[in-house]
C-alpha cells in the first residue's frame, strides 16, 4: 500500500524550531516530487513547499510566508523526507501534511500532523 | 491568502447536481496551468478528486466531473449522496508566486 507518514509535531514556543519527518511506504522516494501543506484548524490548505526528485536537481522552492525559515531536505536511502521549521511564529500553528506530487498535482497525502505554536 | 476564488458554500438534496466554481487569474489558470480538485472529508487529510482538468484517478466515482475554461474552472457532482458531504478545494500553479495555489474551499451538504 502507497503510504505517508508524518511525525514530530509537537507545541514549540514563538522562535523555536522543529523538525518534522515524513516516511514514505509503498513506493520508492527517489522518484518523486514531494511537497508539504499546512492547513491552520478551521482554515484552508496553504502550500508550504517543494522538492524535486534529485535527477530533475533536487532544487527546492518554499511559499513566501516561510521562506528563509522553513527547510526541505530528503533522505532517498531511508525514503523519508523532512520540514526543518525555525524561527517559528504562532501563525505557523497547522496540521503539517506530506504529499507525493503528481505532476503538479497532490495525489498521496499522510494524515498530518499538528504543530502548535505558543507560548 | 487563496488566490482562487471559491464559494464558501453550495447545498442540494440528495439526486440534485451541484457545481463549485474556482476563479483564478493570468498568473495561473488563465495562462494554462492545470487545475486539480481534493474532497476533504471531516477531521481526514484530503483526497485528490480530479487532476489535470477533467481526469478522475482511479476509485473516484463518475458523479465527480471537472472542467476549465479561460480564467476559471468548476466540478461537478451529480447524483448528490450524503457522503459527498465534505470541503472540496481547487488548486493550480501560480506563475507570479512561483508556487502552488489553491482556492478558499467550499463546503458541501447535503440537505
Amino acid at each position: 500500500e502507497v503510504q505517508l507518514v508524518e511525525s514530530g509535531g509537537g507545541l514549540v514556543k514563538p522562535g523555536g524550531s522543529l523538525r518534522l519527518s515524513c516516511a514514505a511506504s509503498g513506493f520508492t522516494l527517489t522518484n518523486a516530487w514531494m511537497s508539504w501543506v499546512r492547513q491552520a484548524p478551521g482554515k484552508g490548505l496553504e502550500w508550504v513547499g517543494r522538492i524535486k526528485r534529485k535527477t530533475d536537481g533536487g532544487t527546492t522552492d518554499y511559499a513566501a510566508p516561510v521562506k528563509g525559515r522553513f527547510t526541505i531536505s530528503r533522505d532517498d536511502s531511508k525514503n523519508t523526507l523532512s520540514l526543518q521549521m525555525n524561527s517559528l511564529k504562532t501563525e505557523d500553528t497547522a496540521v503539517y501534511y506530506c504529499i507525493r506530487n503528481y505532476g503538479d498535482a497532490f495525489d498521496i497525502w499522510g494524515q498530518g500532523t499538528m504543530v502548535t505554536v505558543s507560548s | 491568502q487563496s488566490v482562487l476564488t471559491q464559494p464558501p458554500s453550495v447545498s442540494g438534496a440528495p439526486g440534485q447536481r451541484v457545481t463549485i466554481s474556482c476563479t483564478g487569474s493570468s498568473s495561473n489558470i488563465g495562462v494554462g496551468y492545470d487545475v486539480h480538485w481534493y474532497q476533504q472529508l471531516p477531521g481526514t487529510a484530503p483526497k485528490l478528486l480530479i487532476y489535470g482538468n477533467i481526469n478522475r484517478p482511479s476509485g473516484v466515482p463518475d458523479r465527480f466531473s471537472g472542467s476549465k475554461s479561460g480564467t476559471s474552472a468548476s466540478l461537478a457532482i451529480t447524483g448528490l449522496q450524503a457522503e459527498d458531504e465534505a470541503d472540496y478545494y481547487c488548486q493550480s500553479y501560480d506563475s507570479s508566486l512561483s508556487g502552488y495555489v489553491f482556492g478558499t474551499g467550499t463546503k458541501v451538504t447535503v440537505l
